[in-house]
């Protein structure tokens, strides 16, 4: 079955900090793996995204990783700000030709960062 | 401005009384898709269209319809609204069909059915 795991649930770090979210997943065939920021009460803005060859990339004071052979992906954010309070969002797009519009998501992690 | 538009943001209404959701974009996004978004559930996908006249199932399209018509608009329809059906609802556009380009999202519509 495909599944979008994310790890922690939820994470409270104070401001300034570093952190690092998972996220595992079972999605097959792969096309590519997207991180989303969504606020509350807001859609979803895209962060990241990776494709099979792609290991990390970064955006400002975003970094995401991709070890296509365990599939598994990590967003690490760095010197965090009262502003990146949101929950982190990450989805994986199915690579089968007919389906390749499916996404799979992730349930999120909701990070607040505290003063 | 580059957006995704959703119509309305806000509805309430009652149990078997059709409704249609609007959702335009005006950056000529070849792909097209709609979520629902539940507490504990995150977002899953209903329907997603890769372009005009093409449209293919998600993870719950059960009670939903779509149609694409044109490039622009991707309406929701709900011939027949139930209670489960009360949900924050996002619609999204991307450049594209391979699928390598980020979604937009619109601002989401909250609706409730009584």
């Amino acid at each position: 079955k495909n599944q979008v795991e994310q790890s922690p649930q939820s994470l409270i770090i104070l401001e300034g900090k570093n952190c690092t979210l998972q996220c595992n997943y079972t999605v097959s065939p792969f096309s590519n793996l997207r991180w989303y920021k969504q606020d509350t009460g807001r859609g979803p803005v895209s962060l990241t995204i990776m494709t099979f060859s792609e290991n990390t990339k970064s955006n400002g004071r975003y970094t995401a990783t991709l070890d296509a052979d365990t599939k598994q992906s990590s967003l690490h954010i760095t010197a965090s700000q009262l502003s990146d309070s949101a929950s982190y969002i990450c989805v994986v797009r199915l690579g089968r030709g007919s389906t390749l519009g499916r996404l799979y998501f992730g349930r999120g992690t909701q990070l607040t960062v505290w003063p | 401005e580059a957006q995704v538009t959703q119509n309305p943001r806000y509805l309430i209404t009652v149990t078997g009384k059709k409704l249609t959701v609007t959702c335009s974009q005006n950056m000529n996004h070849e792909y097209m898709s709609w979520y629902r978004q539940d507490p504990g559930l995150g977002l899953r996908q209903i329907y997603y269209s890769m372009n005009v006249e093409v449209t293919d199932k998600g993870d719950v399209p059960e009670g939903y319809k779509v149609s694409r018509k044109e490039k622009r608009n991707f309406p929701l329809i709900l011939e027949s609204p139930s209670p489960n059906q009360t949900s924050l609802y996002f619609c999204a556009s991307s450049m594209g069909q391979g699928g390598n380009q980020p979604q937009h999202f619109g601002d989401g519509t909250r609706l409730s059915i009584l």
